[in-house]
Parts: structure tokens; sequence; C-alpha cells
């Protein structure tokens, strides 16, 4: 199975809306409601920002959201704040796991 | 608090095996998958599979098997991964996440770095 698509980048102001895209196939994000978003920062273990498309775990912030149309999912960050800069991934579940390549975001 | 403590990094020679540890606290360990992802240097997220604390029952993707296995203690409520006849790209982070079958992986451990070199 190929890794879902993800922008190797994307850039914002502060204040600012962003959406990162992760673009799959029939196959997994077509066929699963089991979609989530993860934010690395450098050296650091990854952390669950959304579930099951739209879910978010307790403790995080209503500025981060997600969605899902087709075989594509994207997660939305408004308000942007220096501390977004981070790394961010997708994946998706349909009978196994599936990580996008990852996207930067950089915070200008 | 939950938490997933790992054991350390390790330096391998290609053709070795290496054996990491993920110790969970904080929570009922039988009551969630324990998956394990990996990450080469700069490089993104890459999973590898789960084990089912409470039935010991595995899977594994498919560019891992017959090279992966993976293991539980319920008594010290400890995961394990172990991966043979390592090759020089198999230098990477290795994390456990904890979390439901489907992903949604909310809690991680530090990670491990195991390097393979000659």
């Amino acid at each position: 199975q190929s890794a879902l698509t993800q922008p190797a980048s994307v850039s914002g102001s502060p204040g600012q809306s962003i959406t990162i895209s992760c673009t799959g196939t029939n196959n997994d994000i077509g066929s699963s409601n089991h979609v989530s978003w993860y934010q690395q920062h450098p050296d650091k273990a990854p952390k669950l920002l959304i579930y099951d498309v739209n879910k978010r775990p307790s403790g995080i912030s209503t500025r981060f959201s997600g969605s899902k149309s087709g075989n594509a999912a994207s997660l939305t960050i408004s308000g942007l704040q220096a501390e977004d800069e981070a790394d961010y991934f997708c994946c998706s579940y349909a009978g196994s796991v599936l990580f996008g390549g990852g996207t930067k975001l950089t915070v200008l | 608090q939950v938490q997933l403590v790992q054991s350390g990094a390790e330096v391998k020679k290609p053709g070795a095996s290496v054996k990491v540890s993920c110790k969970a606290s904080g929570y009922t360990f039988i009551a969630y998958y324990m998956h394990w992802v990996r990450q080469a240097p700069g490089q993104g997220l890459e999973w590898m599979g789960w084990i089912n604390p409470n039935s010991g029952g595995t899977d594994y993707t498919q560019k891992f098997q017959g090279r992966v296995t993976m293991t539980r203690d319920t008594s010290t409520s400890t995961a394990y991964m172990e991966l043979t006849r390592l090759r020089s790209d198999d230098t990477a982070v290795y994390y456990c996440a904890s979390g439901p079958i489907s992903g949604g992986l909310d809690y991680w451990g530090q990670g491990t770095l195991v390097t393979v070199s000659s």
C-alpha cells in the first residue's frame, strides 16, 4: 500500500487559517470513517489531534478541525499560532493502518 | 497518568535482531491495542502492526511479515517488538502507541532509536 498523499509543506501567518489535505483511494480514506491526524514537533513523539474524521480528544483546542469528502480528508487549523509550527500526519484505517507522508507547517 | 515508557537506544550490526520494550502504566493494559510505528531519520511515520494485549493476537503490515514479532507480558503490562535480519534502512525511531484497532493513537512512548550499522 502506498502512503496517503499530503503536500510537503504549507505556511500561514499568525491568526490565519490553513488547511492540510490528505488524499487516498477507495481502498483507504474512501471506505473509512477512521481518519486521524497527528502533530509532531521536532524530536518529539506524535500527538493525536483528530480521530474518526472530526472528533477531538480531550484537551485538544477547538482551533483544530477535521473533515472528509470522498477519497480525501482535511485538517484545518484556525487562528494560527507560532506553536502550531510542526509536522502533521494523516492516518486512515480500512483493515490496515496507513499514514500520510507528512506536511511541514511553517508559521511566518 | 497514562505513560508508555520504552527501552533505550540500540546499536546493531546488519543481520542482527533487536527487541524493543514498551511498559504501560496508568490504564488497563489489556483494554487497548498496542501499535508499533517507526520513523526513519527525516522521514514520515510508518505503521508496522499491532498486538491485542488481551488475546495476544497480532496483525503485521505485509512489509514486515516474517521479520517482526510483537508480544506482550500482561503481568508487567509490557509490550515487545522484535525485528530480525536488520538492514541499514531499518535505522529509525521506533514508537509504541496505544489505541483502538482503527488508529486514533492517543498515547505514545518516547521512542527508541535503533541504529543499524556495520
